[in-house]
């Protein structure tokens, strides 16, 4: 069964700052993985999505990467900004059927 | 405009009813998916179809039903067997292509009492 994690559950850090976020997941054999962002109340919004034979996605200020072998994805967030404050979620697609994964998510605070 | 409509916005329940909740793409996608989501959580997969007359149970299936008649329509009944049905559903879709994004829809807020 496929297990996302992110770490840290919740960042909170000046304006201007790059900082990293991260997923983990268990089973290597993955058909893609997505980042989304959430605000309160609110659906997901897609970010980036990395398919399995890529190693990184960019737009604009964010940079994610995907080491598969390892089980690892980082959403990289360049000099950050207080509209960046929203949750950070992965998803990983997977198995047969495609199923999807979600991780916990990273509450991103940053403060003016 | 393309996307994915769910209504309504928040949905208010008493104990014991069933409730259907709406999702609608028009984004010709062949892959919808329902997902629950509590609190301070991360989203769990309820149900998920790939083609139309086809779905399959995801983590948390129990209390919940799903058809998938057409293709632009994914409606999620919730049942009274559900034990604990307050929640925030979210309804996504993707086309099954060699990236196979979701998009989200706006979700609907239940809540039973």
């Amino acid at each position: 069964k496929q297990e996302v994690t992110q770490i840290p559950a919740a960042l909170s850090v000046p304006e201007g700052e790059n900082l990293v976020l991260n997923c983990s997941f268990t089973d290597s054999a993955i058909y893609n993985l997505q980042w989304f962002r959430q605000d309160p109340g609110k659906g997901l919004t897609s970010l980036l999505l990395i398919q399995s034979s890529q190693r990184e996605q960019t737009s604009g200020r964010l940079n994610a990467s995907l080491d598969k072998s390892s089980g690892r994805s980082t959403l990289y967030i360049a000099a950050s900004q207080p509209g960046d404050s929203a949750t950070y979620l992965c998803a990983v697609l997977s198995g047969g059927y495609q199923k999807v994964t979600f991780g916990t998510g990273t509450k991103l605070q940053v403060i003016p | 405009d393309g996307g994915i409509t769910q209504s309504p916005k928040y949905l208010f329940r008493k104990e014991g009813q069933n409730v259907t909740l709406s999702c609608e793409q028009n984004l010709n996608h062949d892959a919808m998916y329902w997902y629950r989501q509590d609190p301070g959580q991360g989203l769990r997969l309820i149900y998920y179809s790939q083609i139309v007359n086809d779905f399959q149970k995801g983590d948390i299936a129990e209390g919940y039903s799903v058809s998938r008649e057409k293709k632009e329509s994914f409606p999620l009944t919730v049942t009274s067997a559900q034990k604990n049905p307050t929640a925030f559903y979210l309804c996504a879709s993707a086309h099954r292509g060699p990236a196979y994004e979701q998009y989200f829809g706006p979700g609907t807020r239940l809540t039973v009492t």
